[in-house]
């Protein structure tokens, strides 16, 4: 049964390119989460997305925006990359909508902008 | 504001008990989890506690919470040297959002 994919692992870009990290979730999950781990820092939510909708969003700019497909996978787009994007970026997966539901994490994009 | 703090370091000699504390603000926190994150990793989930429970164990880790104090601990019994990892703990927020703490890096001691 394979676990939360991501990719690409690494990933350096400078400022102001944009970037697209994909995640495929667990096998029967259909809810992706993304999150944002800076150095040193505990995982921040950026935003879930069901049916191929995004359904809750956290205190991101929206120059990060994401995008599901039918098959549950789903991708994170950043645009005009700053300094500050540079972190481990997780994609978490989960059975159905709610933040209570066991999320399961990949192992992470770790994102270096230059 | 919504936070969830830990302190960021601990150390303990191998074969005894770890202690990782970890204080929440919302009241009205349904789920509280603990994640475990090696280096280089993402995170896996330990275990988690429901809000209507003081406490569960799960072979060699115990979480306790106290609901009046908005206080979660997880006491890993035994601690080996593959212990070693920074562990986060996190709450389920009124808007059904992850709240993550700054986790705990455990450092294990010969």
């Amino acid at each position: 049964d394979a676990g939360v994919t991501q990719s690409p692992t690494h990933l350096i870009k400078t400022r102001g390119q944009q970037v697209t990290l994909r995640c495929s979730p667990k096998s029967g999950h259909d809810t992706v989460s993304w999150y944002q781990q800076a150095l040193g820092q505990g995982p921040q939510f950026i935003f879930q997305y069901y049916e191929e909708e995004e359904r809750q969003r956290g205190n991101f700019p929206d120059r990060f925006s994401g995008h599901q497909f039918p098959n549950y996978s789903s991708e994170l787009n950043v645009n005009a990359l700053l300094l500050g994007d540079s972190a481990l970026y997780l994609c978490a997966s989960s059975l159905r909508t709610g933040m209570t539901d066991t999320q399961y994490f990949g192992p992470g994009t770790r994102l270096t902008v230059l | 504001g919504e936070d969830v703090e830990q302190s960021l370091f601990l150390s303990v000699r191998e074969g005894d008990s770890s202690v990782i504390n970890c204080t929440y603000t919302d009241s009205s926190s349904t789920y509280l989890y603990w994640y475990k994150q090696e280096p280089g990793a993402g995170l896996q989930l330990l275990t988690y506690i429901f809000s209507n429970m003081d406490m569960k164990q799960d072979q060699r880790l115990t979480v306790l919470l106290n609901k009046k104090d908005k206080h979660l601990s997880l006491r890993i019994a035994d601690t080996q040297t593959g212990d070693s990892a920074i562990y986060f703990c996190a709450e389920v927020n009124r808007d059904d959002k992850i709240i993550f703490g700054k986790g705990t890096r455990l450092h294990i001691l010969p």
